[in-house]
């Protein structure tokens, strides 16, 4: 089945220790993007790439980046976690740039952070 | 600018029917619902391209205002699988011919036997 993989499941790491979130898709999609989203909250969207180019959202931390070395991975990195970075994310791919209206995303299950 | 959910939360008995609305301050392009159980993914449920569009997925339909910006998502005869978190995505224009999926809160459906 064509699916988003995310790996690990569950990442404790300490805090202002580096941490990598890895996202694998079977989807042969051009769009991936990552959120991050808060207990109790909406997914909020960091930053996605269409194939290579990368596109941040003006609001998403300096502390967060992002690679993307082939169609199928894309790994977020979290340089120096704080307290406040713990939180589900999420990646999600899609088939089309631009986010137009008809476009759909399709989420993998996620990566649980714990910063202790 | 996130759309506003209503209600937050909603508890039913199996078999009860539930609305979850869901609202926007800048123009809808299309609405996106989703459902999340505790741990996962949030799952695709429908799309909402056009004002006055509606559609259905068993017995869960949802409908699409354009002009007041709203979608509703509808749940007849709630099953026991049906918990979960909804989420409604409104698709907004972020400049540029680009558009920008923004979701809500979430509105937590408990359905008890």
């Amino acid at each position: 089945d064509a699916m988003v993989i995310q790996n690990p499941r569950y990442q404790v790491t300490q805090f202002g220790k580096p941490v990598t979130l890895s996202c694998s898709q079977t989807l042969n999609h051009n769009v991936m993007y990552w959120y991050q989203q808060k207990s109790s909250q909406a997914p909020k969207l960091l930053f996605h790439y269409y194939d290579k180019d990368f596109n941040n959202e003006a609001d998403t931390p300096d502390n967060f980046q992002s690679r993307r070395p082939n169609t199928s991975f894309c790994f977020l990195d979290i340089r120096s976690p704080g307290l406040g970075d713990a939180a589900m994310y999420l990646c999600a791919t899609s088939s089309a740039p631009r986010g137009p209206p008809w476009e759909t995303q399709y989420f993998g299950p996620g990566t649980r952070l714990l910063v202790l | 600018q996130q759309p506003v959910q209503s209600p937050q939360a909603v508890i039913l008995r199996e078999g009860e029917d539930a609305v979850i609305n869901c609202s926007s301050s800048k123009a809808l392009y299309s609405v996106h619902w989703y459902r999340q159980k505790h741990g996962e993914a949030p799952v695709f449920l429908m799309i909402l391209l056009k004002g006055g569009e509606q559609k259905g997925h068993d017995k869960i339909s949802a409908s699409f205002n354009e002009k007041k910006q709203q979608s509703s998502l509808y749940l007849t005869a709630s099953q026991l699988s049906y918990s979960g978190t909804y989420f409604c995505g409104a698709k907004v224009e972020s400049g540029g011919s680009n558009y920008k999926l923004t979701f809500g809160k979430g509105t937590l459906l408990t359905v008890n036997p």
